[in-house]
């Protein structure tokens, strides 16, 4: 069975620019979070989709933005990047229907220059 | 808001040692997971638990709901274990808040 895939792994961007992330779950994965990962904040949640809807939200400007596909993938999208937005980006998906635990993709490194 | 402390930040042991680390947080939950993230920023999840004991080959989890507590505890430790440990409560399978995490060096 597949993880949890996300693309690209590494990414450079300059200040300004707008970038998008890909996320693929786990087959019959429904729910897909986002989190992002610096060296002074540590790990810190964006949101969560479920079934195409948003269904949490971490406390992160509108810049940050995202939605979930009917086959459950997801992008999460930044504009306007600022340098501080250089991150380990990261999505987990899990079946909350069945209870299982979260499952980690390796992340995208996002560097903004 | 729920705060989450853990201790401590950074543990070096020696292989073969017993290592305990500990997750306390502010707000009652249902559950918490345990993950483990290696260097180049793979995360594992180790457990998800909310309740009692869980164990999973070395690695053995508990959580006192009533207490707002956890530990994960790493028994006969070897320079495989060394990584990040993060404990996060979650909102149903998903973590909201984390832990800063606590660096493991286990040195051969």
């Amino acid at each position: 069975k597949a993880g949890v895939t996300q693309t690209p792994r590494y990414l450079i961007k300059t200040r300004g620019q707008q970038v998008t992330l890909s996320c693929s779950p786990i087959s019959g994965h429904r729910s897909v979070s986002w989190y992002q990962q610096t060296p002074g904040q540590g790990l810190q949640f964006l949101f969560e989709y479920f079934s195409e809807t948003q269904r949490n939200k971490g406390n992160f400007p509108g810049r940050f933005s995202g939605r979930q596909f009917s086959n459950s993938r997801s992008e999460m999208n930044v504009s306007t990047l600022e340098l501080g937005d250089s991150a380990l980006y990261l999505c987990a998906s899990s079946d909350p229907g069945r209870g299982t635990e979260a499952f980690f993709g390796q992340g995208t490194r996002l560097t903004v220059v | 808001k729920n705060e989450v402390e853990q201790s401590p930040q950074n543990l070096t042991a020696q292989e073969g040692e017993f290592i305990t680390i500990n997750c306390s947080y502010s707000v009652g939950i249902s559950a918490l997971h345990w993950l483990q993230q290696h260097p180049g920023g793979g995360i594992v999840s180790l457990f998800m638990l909310s309740s009692g004991k869980k164990k999973h080959g070395r690695l053995i989890a508990t959580i006192n709901i009533q207490e707002k507590h956890s530990s994960l505890h790493i028994t006969a430790s070897h320079p495989r274990d060394s990584a990040v440990y993060i404990c996060a409560p979650p909102s149903g399978n998903t973590p909201l808040v984390f832990g800063k995490g606590t660096r493991l060096s286990v040195i051969a």
